[in-house]
């Protein structure tokens, strides 16, 4: 089964706010976890990753957290656009070289 | 574009048929990953191949198995299909086989089972 969660099934924020979405993890070894977003009909992309080492990594208007503690980590998208609607997923690469996606968020940016 | 080719991009057959997917991967990836998607469902890992070799496993069933050929492009084979595998089929590709780097994926393969 899938070794990740989510907290969140569904997202609605006002378009310039910021959206965060939350993601566990189960294998504490993994060390590589990386965000992908997927529009309707199209095919996953990667927006930021992070690895084990790193506790936030920032990129343009995303930012993720890891918190290895708990094993948490959480997507921030600012100041959000229409653009920005689609499903959100994050994933991690276990100890076994399995790559598991979470079930996804899906984030609505209402303009 | 990823660079990730999946053929075909549609398909639909019937009940307790097979069928055969194929994925290339981005030029100089040796790591090729498939993963199903149900309607409105997460990712479900199925499995991954490294050089030729199978690194790791996830929830294939066993009708499916996959391959991938001396050139690196990989196949996957769906077999006794039933109503329920109508989805569609992402390959990813990476260059390195433990993980670490950024998979790139495909546009997928929507199979519909009637």
């Amino acid at each position: 089964g899938e070794s990740v969660g989510l907290h969140l099934p569904t997202l609605s924020v006002q378009e310039g706010d910021s959206a965060v979405i939350k993601c566990t993890y189960s294998d504490s070894a993994s060390n590589y976890f990386p965000w992908y977003k997927q529009e309707l009909g199209k095919r996953p992309q990667l927006i930021i990753d992070i690895r084990s080492n790193m506790d936030k990594r920032q990129g343009q208007r995303v930012t993720v957290l890891l918190n290895k503690t708990v094993k948490h980590l959480s997507l921030q998208i600012a100041a959000t656009q229409p653009g920005d609607s689609a499903v959100y997923f994050c994933a991690e690469i276990n100890t076994g070289n399995q790559f598991y996606f979470g079930t996804g968020t899906s984030l609505t940016v209402i303009p | 574009d990823s660079g990730v080719t999946q053929t075909p991009k549609h398909l639909i057959t019937a009940t307790g048929q097979r069928v055969t997917l194929r994925c290339s991967p981005r030029s100089g990836d040796l790591s090729v990953y498939w993963y199903q998607q149900s309607l409105d469902q997460g990712l479900q890992f199925l499995i991954q191949y490294y050089n030729g070799e199978e690194r790791a496993k996830g929830n294939i069933l066993e009708r499916f198995s996959a391959q991938q050929f001396p050139d690196l492009h990989s196949e996957l084979n769906l077999s006794s299909l039933e109503l329920g595998d109508s989805a569609l089929y992402f390959c990813a590709s990476s260059i390195e086989g433990g993980g670490g780097t950024e998979a790139f994926f495909g546009q997928g393969t929507r199979l519909t089972v009637v």
